[in-house]
């Protein structure tokens, strides 16, 4: 069973600060990894993807990958109340469908 | 093109009536797919189709459960004999085959499912 966990949260930040979401996954054949934002009622939104070891940044977001240690995980800088959503993780191997975690909500605090 | 589309939005059915959803996907992308959502849950996988074959299908598909893609464009998803524990949100997503590893999907906004 291919399994992705997530800290479901809340996690609390306050506005300015670094926020940082971790990610687990089971299967080590796993071979890109994606971070979407999820606001409540809505549907994802990919923000970030990686598949190489190392960082990945992009704007306020940086995407890091242990394949090693089977963890991926996203920071957020200068956190903003418009983060506050819930950050799913995705992982899969060529040719399969993406395989999510249950998310960690994001909270920042103005 | 607007994106992934989804209808209804929105759907009421009283247990044991038979749904049926549509998604129409980006035009150019081979690959849809559809995920089931509950509340404080990530979405979990149901079905995928590369063009008009059904390439896979989870174990949440239960035989109540069908997809169609018939001509590689819009898919639908029915739900026979539906039970309370159907009511979620329905996400229907797509991709470009060779791009579906690296750049992930593109949702649209979903079918709210309520099973009364």
């Amino acid at each position: 069973q291919k399994e992705v966990e997530q800290n479901s949260g809340p996690l609390s930040v306050p506005e300015g600060a670094i926020a940082s979401l971790n990610c687990t996954y089971s299967d080590r054949g796993s071979q890109s990894f994606f971070w979407y934002r999820q606001y409540s009622g809505k549907s994802p939104e990919l923000i970030m993807f990686i598949y190489s070891n190392g960082d990945k940044e992009d704007g306020r977001f940086t995407a890091q990958l242990n394949k090693a240690s089977q963890y991926v995980s996203l920071l957020i800088r200068d956190s903003q109340p418009s983060d506050s959503a819930t950050y799913l993780c995705a992982v899969n191997q060529a040719g399969t469908a993406l395989i999510f975690g249950k998310g960690t909500t994001l909270s920042v605090s103005s | 093109d607007t994106g992934v589309s989804q209808n209804p939005r929105h759907k009421i059915t009283k247990r044991g009536q038979n749904v049926t959803f549509r998604c129409d996907p980006i035009s150019e992308h081979n690959r849809l797919y559809w995920y089931r959502q509950t509340l404080g849950q990530g979405p979990e996988f149901l079905t995928y189709f590369q063009n008009e074959a059904q390439l896979e299908k989870s174990r949440l598909l239960s035989d109540r459960f069908s997809a169609e893609r018939p001509k590689g464009s819009f898919s639908t998803l029915e739900i026979q004999r539906t039970e309370q524990g159907d009511s979620a949100m329905y996400l229907c997503a797509s991709s470009l085959d060779r791009a579906a590893s690296n750049y992930g999907y593109t949702f649209g906004s979903g079918t709210r499912l309520t099973v009364v």
